[in-house]
């Protein structure tokens, strides 16, 4: 699975929109880039993945570069409760290690008010 | 539905002591794993599995042995527990290996060992 790069920390005015890089230059053509969260001492929390198409949910949207080595989740509209780890990750779909998850450091958005 | 829910919350033990962490999911999933979280860094998996009957090792197992008997339940133990399994454990399930959505990864809410 390709690395990722993110920057180890941000802050972000409650309100307003988080906007988190993450580059991942080595990404394969059939690797997709997911996104988790963790909020300070609970389990990680699925947000959002995508393959090459920008997608949206009801909690953020993911922006991907056209040459797909890079991505950007957005927060639209940041509140305290978002306070949290964001953890990028690339991987195979379906991949023989038991879809293994591959966290880095991720990066550790403050929201303030 | 509960989700992923994981017994104990909080444990401590003293070095050489056994234990066995369960992890329940009632989301009918095929996957279940278990990572470790150490202070300030990611998730780092143990072992996994893909059905019932089924375990494989992850990138951290040794030290670590699991079963899964039933579906809905994946157990985690510790032998002889060290000092250096003082971490945070998580239980993980998700639906299939196909792209999409299925592939999500669905976390319980950790247990936290301490070895003396």
């Amino acid at each position: 699975d390709a690395k990722t790069t993110q920057p180890p920390s941000m802050d972000c005015a409650e309100g307003r929109a988080a906007n988190l890089p993450c580059n991942h230059s080595t990404i394969s053509g059939n690797e997709y880039v997911y996104w988790y969260r963790q909020i300070h001492s609970q389990g990680p929390q699925y947000i959002i993945h995508g393959l090459k198409n920008n997608e949206t949910n009801e909690m953020a949207s993911l922006i991907i570069t056209e040459d797909r080595k890079s991505s950007t989740l957005i927060l639209p509209h940041a509140t305290l409760r978002d306070t949290a780890v964001y953890y990028c990750i690339v991987r195979v779909a379906g991949n023989n290690a038991g879809n293994m998850l591959t966290f880095g450091g991720g990066t550790r958005l403050m929201v303030k008010p | 539905n509960a989700g992923v829910t994981q017994t104990p919350k909080f444990r401590v033990l003293k070095t050489g002591q056994s234990m066995t962490l369960l992890c329940a999911q009632d989301m009918n999933h095929e996957y279940m794993y278990w990572y470790r979280q150490d202070p300030g860094m990611g998730l780092r998996l143990i072992h996994y599995s893909v059905g019932e009957g089924t375990t494989a090792k992850g990138e951290v197992p040794d030290g670590y042995n699991v079963s899964r008997l039933k579906k809905q339940n994946f157990l985690l133990g510790l032998e002889s527990a060290a000092p250096s399994q003082t971490s945070v454990y998580f239980c993980a399930s998700s639906q299939t290996r196909t792209s999409g959505k299925g592939e999500t990864q669905y976390f319980g809410p950790g247990t936290r060992l301490l070895v003396l």
